[in-house]
């Protein structure tokens, strides 16, 4: 389930199932979006990225689909492992480059 | 390739002292560094933008003259926390750019600064 509250939203899955992890960005203007995984005490680690002239992206078992009608974004991980577990943060980019990060969700996968 | 190291990874000082952080792109020339924080639980904040041989540029509320940054090459910049205090515990993430078309920042592995 999903919870939010004083920490980070947190979303627990089964290892196996498929993950939907969602993300509202701010600023209409944002042409470039892009799907971070962060692990505890390390730098965020690129998965995926899309820019505003598509609406859906696939990579290896992650799909990245845009809704620019109501500034949102999601990541689809299919056959959530346990590896998978991290924080996962959404950016949008204002200008050239310049990224703004979204508040992050915990997927935490059970064996 | 695209990696970016960072050094320390961890540093713990007195209040009042100032640290130097580095970030290094190892396989590539980064035209653009940028240096964040990250309180726990939180997300990354940009601090400020720095392009080689060029002033940096800093995010409202950010002071540079607290936060030194120079980007003297290609392939390094440096961020000084200058007189640091308990406040300034975070922890501070770069990430470098290559400027060739795209948008893709390569981040480093982070420093964690633990002030006493």
């Amino acid at each position: 389930g999903e919870s939010v509250g004083l920490h980070l939203p947190t979303l627990s899955v089964q290892e196996g199932d498929n993950s939907i992890i969602n993300c509202a960005y701010s600023n209409s203007a944002s042409d470039y979006f892009i799907w971070y995984k962060q692990e505890s005490g390390k730098g965020p680690q690129f998965i995926i990225d899309i820019r505003s002239n598509m609406d859906k992206r696939q990579g290896q078992r992650v799909t990245v689909l845009l809704n620019k009608t109501v500034k949102h974004l999601s990541l689809q991980i299919a056959a959530t492992q346990p590896g998978d577990s991290a924080v996962y943060f959404c950016a949008e980019s204002l200008g050239f480059q310049k990224l703004v990060f979204g508040t992050g969700t915990r997927l935490l996968v059970s064996p | 390739g695209a990696v970016v190291s960072q050094h320390p990874s961890r540093v713990i000082c007195k209040s009042g002292t100032s640290v130097k952080i580095e970030c290094r792109s190892l396989d590539f020339q980064a035209t653009t560094m940028f240096w964040y924080r990250q309180f726990p639980k939180k997300s990354l904040m940009l601090m400020a933008t720095s392009n080689e041989g060029s002033k940096a540029t800093y995010e409202q509320g950010v002071e540079k003259d607290k936060f030194l940054i120079n980007h003297a090459s290609l392939t390094l910049s440096t961020l000084t926390v200058t007189s640091a205090h308990p406040e300034d515990s975070s922890f501070y993430i770069c990430s470098a750019a290559t400027g060739e078309g795209g948008n893709e920042q390569f981040f480093g592995p982070g420093t964690r600064l633990t002030v006493l």
